[in-house]
């Protein structure tokens, strides 16, 4: 079946970087987009760029811009979002989730179970 | 960016209620919608994308409609599986989500 299959959890210090990774199974890797979301304990939903795992090209949220990277290895079908400079509001549980369809983008039909980071000094 | 309002935050409904979830737009975004479903611990679930357009396994209680700025999830009848949390996300543009209705057991 479809499925995203992410990193475990993290422990970080403050100012650290972390790298989650999200393994796509199920479908081919190269069709559809992948997405990065993060929701803090209690919190609503924030996104935080995109990746097509074809030709490598991103977008970013405006807010994560010059902290974000999303990169992959299509060898084995994973993708990757790392997070610089990490500071306490960091603290949050990260999503992958791909896009349904490259006609419509961003709708996101497939999700993976989520990654906790936790920032802390 | 594109502001999603949801109001309320919080929903109090009875099994067998029909509910509906209001989410507004700060500006048009067409029929460039979607609806998710999150219960506790768990990662969002798409329901509805297109404003209106039932995504392949979701019951028909379930149904979406609206264009423009104002947007609306419907459940026709509310079954104990259903309560939870829903978040409409635009997809006009870089996306972003309302900030929630929880719907919780009168």
């Amino acid at each position: 079946q479809v499925q995203l299959v992410q990193s475990g959890a993290e422990v970080k210090k403050p100012g650290a970087s972390v790298k989650v990774s999200c393994k796509a199974s199920g479908y081919t890797f190269t069709s559809n987009d992948i997405n990065w979301v993060r929701q803090a304990t209690g919190q609503g939903l924030e996104w935080m760029g995109w990746m097509n795992p074809k030709s490598g090209n991103t977008g970013y949220a405006q807010k994560f811009q010059g902290r974000v990277t999303m990169t992959r290895n299509t060898s084995i079908s994973t993708a990757y979002m790392e997070l610089s400079s990490l500071r306490s509001e960091d603290t949050a549980v990260y999503y992958c989730a791909r896009d349904r369809s490259t006609v419509t983008p961003y709708y996101m039909d497939v999700w993976g179970k989520g990654t906790t980071v936790t920032v802390s000094s | 960016d594109i502001q999603l309002t949801q109001s309320p935050s919080f929903l109090s409904a009875s099994v067998g209620d029909r509910v509906t979830i209001p989410c507004r737009a700060s500006q048009g975004i067409s029929s460039y919608l979607a609806w998710y479903q999150q219960k506790p611990g768990k990662a969002p679930k798409l329901l509805i994308y297109a404003a209106s357009t039932l995504q392949s396994g979701v019951p028909s209680r379930f149904s979406g409609s609206g264009s423009g700025t104002d947007f609306t999830l419907t459940i026709s009848s509310l079954q104990p599986e259903d309560f939870a949390t829903y978040y409409c996300q635009q997809a006009n543009s870089f996306p972003s989500f309302g900030g929630g209705t929880k719907v919780e057991i009168k």
